[in-house]
């Protein structure tokens, strides 16, 4: 199935970096979501943007649901270990646009250097 | 709240058999979607249910199908494995079938030999 272009694919840095990934899309979306997924687990719902220009924080992440509902942002802010993870984005289509539920990004691999 | 629950969480079988995986949404909620994750392919879409009703479907083959019991829990079938077929297998629920939030269960990995 399509899959959203997620940047980048991986990344390495330092505790208390910040970080920024975005998602991109040829189609327009309804809804946008960050997921962060551990090792061995689901995927954990971190931030869902309903409208376009919608900018959503949830502690030290913030999230934007792009102005052209092509694209989305996610940026943490001052990184801790427990941020080590994958980060997938999905959208949602509007109706008519497809029969999948999410279409989801390729994720980006966060790894924390000591 | 309890949230999705995936049975069995591990499994091996054999290439050629069948298996079977379960999943219980959130309570209350109505929708279940079932997701292939391999490292090569990322998240693949199943299929999705609502009210015992198939909604949505990926492009994967017959031999992948599912159903959704009045309870909304649902189970996922996989007849004539296939290596290809090893994968993390995720369940995610939601209240309504469009544009809502989806919450992942923990998976089920399934290893065929």
């Amino acid at each position: 199935g399509q899959q959203l272009n997620q940047s980048p694919q991986s990344m390495f840095i330092q505790e208390g970096e910040d970080v920024s990934m975005n998602c991109t899309s040829s189609s327009i979306f309804n809804t946008w979501l960050w997921y962060k997924q551990d090792p061995g687990e689901g995927p954990v719902l971190l931030i869902a943007l309903y409208k376009a220009g919608e900018l959503t924080s949830n502690g030290r992440l913030t999230a934007q649901f792009g102005i052209t509902r092509k694209d989305s942002f996610l940026n943490i802010s001052a990184s801790i270990p427990s941020d080590v993870g994958i980060y997938f984005c999905a959208g949602d289509p509007p109706p008519g646009f497809g029969n999948e539920k999410l279409t989801f990004g390729t994720g980006t691999r966060l790894t924390i250097i000591p | 709240k309890a949230g999705v629950t995936q049975t069995p969480r591990y499994l091996i079988k054999t290439r050629g058999q069948q298996v079977t995986l379960s999943c219980s949404p959130i309570s209350g909620h109505r929708s279940v979607s079932w997701y292939q994750q391999t490292p090569g392919q990322g998240l693949q879409f199943l299929f999705e249910y609502f009210s015992e009703t198939q909604r949505n479907k990926g492009n994967f083959p017959g031999r992948f199908s599912g159903r959704q019991f009045s309870n909304s829990r649902s189970e996922m079938n996989v007849s004539t494995l296939e290596l290809g077929d090893s994968a993390l297998y995720l369940c995610a629920s939601s209240l309504e079938t469009s544009g809502g939030e989806q919450y992942f269960g923990p998976g089920t990995r399934l290893t065929v030999t």
